[in-house]
């Protein structure tokens, strides 16, 4: 079965500091997707990135990185020079491809609190 | 309206009442799904509609019951919930369901149950 784990439940950062969101996955899959989603207070949904299991090329968005470790079994998330409207909280996700429905398992989610 | 809506945002509801919640998508997709977070466990999957055929029930009580009449929408109708099933209902939307293809949330109806 598969499961993801975000084994930091919240962290409290200054303004301008960077931020780095660990995410753990298991799956039986060879072919997999993993995701990233921000939940903001009003609590929608935002989608950040998507990733397949046969691309390991770390990836940056603007503040955003993305570190993806198939030897670790890891997708971990950094938010470079952090800023007050980062707060919120931060789930990561897997589909695995034999998965009917395109089944999404997320994580505990991670919140995220940037002070200024 | 874009993106996926829902209503209503909030309802509160007692343990003998019938009530239902609605998701639109205005994004073309063709895949639809019900979720529940609360703050006791992850998110969790309820149901999947690919082509507004249910192809998941991830062992749901009976007394939620979903409806997908066409592709752009999507009910949860509820009747004699309990207080346990007080959660935040997420409603998303992909294209053809299939495997990988990033979801997108509505904000959610928060259900609270008397």
């Amino acid at each position: 079965a598969q499961k993801v784990t975000q084994a930091q439940t919240e962290i409290s950062v200054v303004e301008k500091e960077d931020v780095t969101l660990d995410c753990v996955y298991e799956t039986r899959d060879t072919t997999y997707y993993l995701f990233w989603y921000k939940q903001p207070p009003s609590g929608e949904l935002v989608f950040l990135i998507r990733r397949n299991s046969f691309d390991e090329q770390n990836e940056i968005s603007g503040r955003y990185s993305w570190n993806f470790q198939k030897s670790t079994s890891s997708f971990n998330f950094t938010i470079t020079a952090s800023q007050v409207v980062d707060s919120a909280v931060y789930f990561c996700a897997l589909s695995e491809a034999e998965a009917a429905g395109n089944k999404l398992t997320f994580g505990g989610g991670t919140r995220v609190l940037v002070k200024p | 309206e874009t993106g996926v809506t829902q209503t209503p945002r909030h309802l509160v509801m007692g343990m003998t009442n019938k009530k239902s919640l609605k998701c639109e998508q205005h994004l073309g997709h063709n895949a639809m799904y019900w979720y529940k977070q609360s703050a006791k466990k992850p998110l969790e999957l309820m149901f999947v509609y690919s082509l507004e055929e249910r192809v998941e029930n991830n062992s749901v009580p009976s007394r939620f019951s979903p409806e997908c009449p066409n592709s752009s929408h999507l009910f949860l109708h509820l009747h004699t919930l309990q207080p346990e099933d007080s959660a935040l209902y997420l409603c998303a939307s992909s294209q053809d369901g299939g495997r990988g293809n990033e979801q997108f949330f509505g904000p959610g109806t928060r259900l609270t149950v008397l």
